[in-house]
């Protein structure tokens, strides 16, 4: 059973445009990370989410927490080549120290 | 500072040997996070210690195990390798117990044959 699932699992998008990735789970996470992998590397820690219906910006990605924290969405404005990668969301169920990674959404941003 | 490193970079090994992949977390860090990531597929927890102790481990066989030496430094051993052992074994590190922003290494490609 994958406890966090990610929507859409690829998504091919031209330069300049908008995207949405969403990270979703029916259980209770006391927080939420959210991590970018590129081939052959580590994943790369771009921001923690805590609080429900928290909003974090980072420069063009914005990520919320949903409101009961069982829920996260990463939203990319204007994309970039540099963008490109494996976008996974990650967090342990409150109560547990099980720390999951969701099952990934591969994003391409074509030039 | 330095950040969360892994040697070898690639190991190649035989069907039945023995392999043993190294990590050395950030500095500071306690917590030492095990993963394998077959291609083109997710993470897949493996271990986790903190403190020298193996606080949670997944749902792999005990010819997988690994240990966390005085210096937070780790190892991970996999013994009689099978051909779907190949993939990237990721290490990472967390300041301590109850933080779960990690910080990844590079990885360290085992290939069985």
């Amino acid at each position: 059973t994958q406890l966090l699932e990610q929507s859409p699992q690829f998504l091919s998008i031209q330069e300049g445009e908008n995207l949405t990735v969403y990270c979703n789970s029916s259980s209770v996470f006391s927080s939420l990370q959210w991590y970018r992998q590129e081939p052959g590397e580590g994943p790369v820690l771009l921001v923690t989410v805590v609080t429900g219906g928290e909003v974090k910006k980072l420069k063009r990605l914005t990520f919320q927490f949903g409101d009961a924290r069982k829920d996260s969405s990463l939203h990319i404005t204007a994309a970039q080549t540099g963008d490109t990668g494996l976008y996974l969301c990650a967090g342990a169920r409150t109560g547990t120290y099980k720390y999951i990674f969701g099952t990934g959404t591969r994003l391409k941003v074509l030039a | 500072e330095a950040g969360v490193t892994q040697s070898p970079t690639h190991l190649i090994k035989t069907r039945g040997q023995q392999a043993t992949l190294r990590c050395s977390p950030i500095s500071g860090h306690t917590s030492v996070y095990w993963y394998q990531q077959a291609l083109g597929l997710g993470l897949q927890f493996l271990l986790w210690y903190d403190e020298g102790e193996e606080r949670n481990r997944g749902n792999f066989p005990p010819r997988f195990s690994g240990r966390q030496f005085p210096n937070y430094s780790s190892e991970l051993n996999v013994n009689a390798l099978e051909l779907e052992d190949s993939a990237l074994y990721l290490c990472a590190s967390s300041v301590d117990f109850g933080s779960y922003e990690q910080y990844f290494g590079p990885g360290t490609r085992l290939t069985v044959t």
